[in-house]
């Protein structure tokens, strides 16, 4: 079974500076990784995905994120926070495509003007 | 193209009552997912409908929840009796088939006092 951890409940950054939001995942298995982001009070988005192809994937709004099978990582990035990349992300894992997807338990990111 | 719809927004109930969630997933998406988000925790799968047959219910309490997708379209989700620990958003996702991306509603939150 699949397991994710984000490392950091909160993290705050300041407008203009570089986001880290940190994502280990357990697998014997290669697994599909996605990255999900939530506003206040609306569903889940898709922001990317990583499905064995390239390790460095490009999602919308200017985040990415790259696969490290060595480290069991999955963190996602943006060069320059905007304000209006405050939300919750949730990383996520399966053994295959979109089924039994395994949630982590979120990052609140805080955008500071 | 019309998103994944979820009534009500809200709700709060009292325990032992009952209470029902409707979701109408995408006009021709196969695959409809509910999953139950406690606040503080990412998103767990419940229930995953292919048409109108369920493929996974294995987080399913069943002695308490149940759904349905009778025509393979929309769906309801219930809970009798509820308990307070049912507190949480209910979220409800389509796809167009098993392998392909999922698309979320905006949820129900459920307060059971």
């Amino acid at each position: 079974a699949q397991s994710v951890t984000q490392l950091g409940s909160h993290v705050s950054v300041s407008e203009g500076a570089l986001v880290l939001l940190r994502c280990n995942y357990s697998s014997s298995v290669p697994p599909y990784l996605f990255w999900y982001v939530q506003y206040p009070n609306q569903g889940l988005q898709l922001l990317l995905k990583y499905t064995s192809a390239a390790t460095l994937v490009k999602g919308i709004n200017g985040f990415e994120a790259e696969f490290k099978k060595s480290e069991t990582s999955f963190h996602l990035t943006k060069p320059s926070a905007h304000m209006s990349d405050a939300a919750e992300y949730f990383c996520a894992a399966s053994s295959g495509g979109y089924q039994k997807v395994t949630f982590g338990i979120g990052t609140k990111l805080q955008v500071i003007p | 193209e019309a998103g994944v719809a979820q009534s009500p927004r809200y709700k709060i109930i009292e325990k032992r009552q009952s209470v029902a969630f409707w979701c109408n997933p995408i006009s021709g998406h196969a695959t409809l997912y509910w999953y139950q988000q406690i606040l503080g925790q990412g998103p767990k799968l419940l229930i995953q409908f292919q048409n109108n047959g369920v493929v996974d219910d294995s987080q399913l309490p069943k002695d308490r929840f149940s759904a349905e997708r009778l025509k393979g379209v929309d769906s309801t989700l219930k809970i009798q009796p509820a308990k307070l620990e049912d507190s949480a958003v209910y979220l409800c996702a389509s796809s167009q088939d098993r392998g392909t991306e999922a698309f979320f509603g905006q949820g129900t939150r459920l307060t059971v006092v």
